[in-house]
């Protein structure tokens, strides 16, 4: 099916790591990319193409995918890392899937 | 560097029709490929359509199949989403979104440009 799954929320302790999931059939066959956005804001690509992050986001972030599944991962989760966590993919007929979104929270 | 920058917030009754406008600075139209997100009012990222350089045709989202188009107008790189037939859950914020980084002529499917978004609602 043509959809992307993710936890509705998940919380860490400052410092510690945090893994956000995403599950669907077309991360079998494409890469998926990260964004995170705060209230009021607009989203920020985190992580494109399973493990590339753009210039400027801290090497704190990271990516990785096997199978089905799509993980973010935030070694050190800052304060600022709070906010909702959303994965994206194509699908065989070239339209881009988002996922539901994880609000993480930074405790 | 690209700079996207959307028109002013919309009020619209159900049933009519709402024009969303994208200006690209910093770049040319014609080489970027614009994505058209919305997001609904505590929900999360719906994406709608885009424009593929690569086979030279808009792929849209089949939930806004006959209801959206997009346009854009090269002489003032400026790109344009139309959202038909608006009803009470079409109230969003749509943002214009792109990647400022790739090569012209290919279609990205992840942004790392957005625009601030434009508001519509939809009310009688």
């Amino acid at each position: 099916s043509s959809e992307l799954t993710q936890d509705p929320a998940v919380s860490v302790a400052l410092g510690q790591t945090v893994r956000i999931s995403c599950q669907g059939d077309s991360l079998r066959s494409y890469t998926a990319s990260w964004y995170r956005q705060r209230p009021g804001q607009a989203p920020i690509l985190v992580i494109y193409r399973r493990d590339s992050r753009p210039s400027g986001i801290p090497d704190r972030f990271s990516g990785t995918s096997s199978g089905t599944t799509a993980s973010l991962t935030i070694t050190g989760a800052q304060a600022e890392d709070e906010g909702d966590y959303f994965c994206s993919s194509r699908d065989s007929t070239n339209t881009v899937l988002f996922g539901g979104g994880t609000k993480l929270t930074v405790l | 560097q690209v700079h996207l920058v959307q028109s002013g917030p919309e009020v619209k009754k159900p049933g009519a029709s709402v024009k969303v406008s994208c200006k690209v600075s910093g770049y040319t139209l014609t080489d970027l490929s614009i994505h058209w997100v919305r997001q609904a009012p505590g929900k999360g990222l719906e994406w709608m359509a885009a424009f593929d350089p690569e086979d030279d045709k808009t792929i849209y989202a089949q939930d806004f199949q006959g209801r959206v188009t997009t346009t854009e107008d090269t002489s003032t790189d400026t790109a344009y989403m139309e959202l038909s037939s608006l009803r009470s859950e079409d109230t969003a914020i749509y943002y214009c979104s792109t990647f400022g980084g790739g090569s012209s002529g290919y279609f990205y499917h992840y942004m790392d440009v957005w625009g601030i978004g434009t508001t519509v609602i939809v009310s009688s």
